[in-house]
């Protein structure tokens, strides 16, 4: 089975820079996926990882270190709109559903 | 042009209904999903369809019965709604049950269901 844990809140002001991590325990490893959670709307794909590095995307970026089991997301240059939930994912073994973990409250602050 | 669409948005109902909850996607995929997220904004999966076959059926009640007619569409139909159904139902698609690179799933907007 899997086991996917990441803080439940972060607090951080805007203009800074964050860090929320994830590890995960998976009988097969098949990618791992961040999710952004806006309250009251649906999740939206922030990034996939299935190969051990960093993958930079605007503000955004994610790491994954497969060995070690274990994933972050960084957000730079925070704004007030990043307040938001972000949800750490990975493929089930058979690569046929992703699983999340119980997402990461983070609240921006001015 | 809504890519996965739910009906309704909000469902408020009495204990003991049956309710359905309806789900289409127009991107094509082959995949649909529904999630079940609680008060704690936890996302547990509950049921996966592709190509109207029935791949994952978590522990779930037997009160929850879901039917995809075609690949576009998967409906969940609840009977004897409880308490404890109350949370935000989520559908979601992806292509070919593959969820790689840059694509992951297309969420719909999600179906708030109180059950009073």
């Amino acid at each position: 089975g899997q086991n996917i844990d990441q803080p439940t809140e972060m607090t951080a002001t805007e203009g800074a820079i964050v860090q929320i991590n994830c590890t995960y325990q998976t009988s097969g490893f098949n990618g791992l996926f961040w999710y952004q959670q806006h309250a009251g709307e649906a999740p939206t794909f922030l990034s996939y990882n299935v190969l051990d590095g960093l993958e930079e995307k605007g503000r955004f970026s994610s790491f994954l270190s497969r060995s070690k089991g274990y994933s972050y997301l960084l957000l730079k240059e925070l704004q007030m709109k990043d307040s938001a939930s972000y949800l750490c994912a990975v493929l089930s073994q058979a690569g046929t559903a992703l699983i999340f973990g119980k997402g990461t409250t983070l609240s921006v602050s001015s | 042009d809504t890519a996965v669409s739910q009906t309704p948005k909000y469902l408020v109902t009495q204990m003991g209904n049956d309710k359905s909850i309806k789900c289409e996607q127009n991107l094509g995929h082959d995949t649909m999903y529904w999630y079940k997220q609680d008060s704690k904004k936890f996302l547990k999966i509950m049921f996966s369809y592709n190509n109207k076959e029935l791949i994952i059926n978590e522990t779930v009640p037997n009160r929850f019965s879901p039917k995809s007619p075609d690949k576009a569409h998967l409906n969940l139909h609840i009977n004897s709604l409880e308490l404890g159904d109350s949370a935000v139902y989520f559908c979601a698609s992806s292509q070919n049950g593959k969820l790689g690179p840059s694509y992951g799933y297309t969420f719909g907007s999600g179906t708030r269901l109180t059950v009073v």
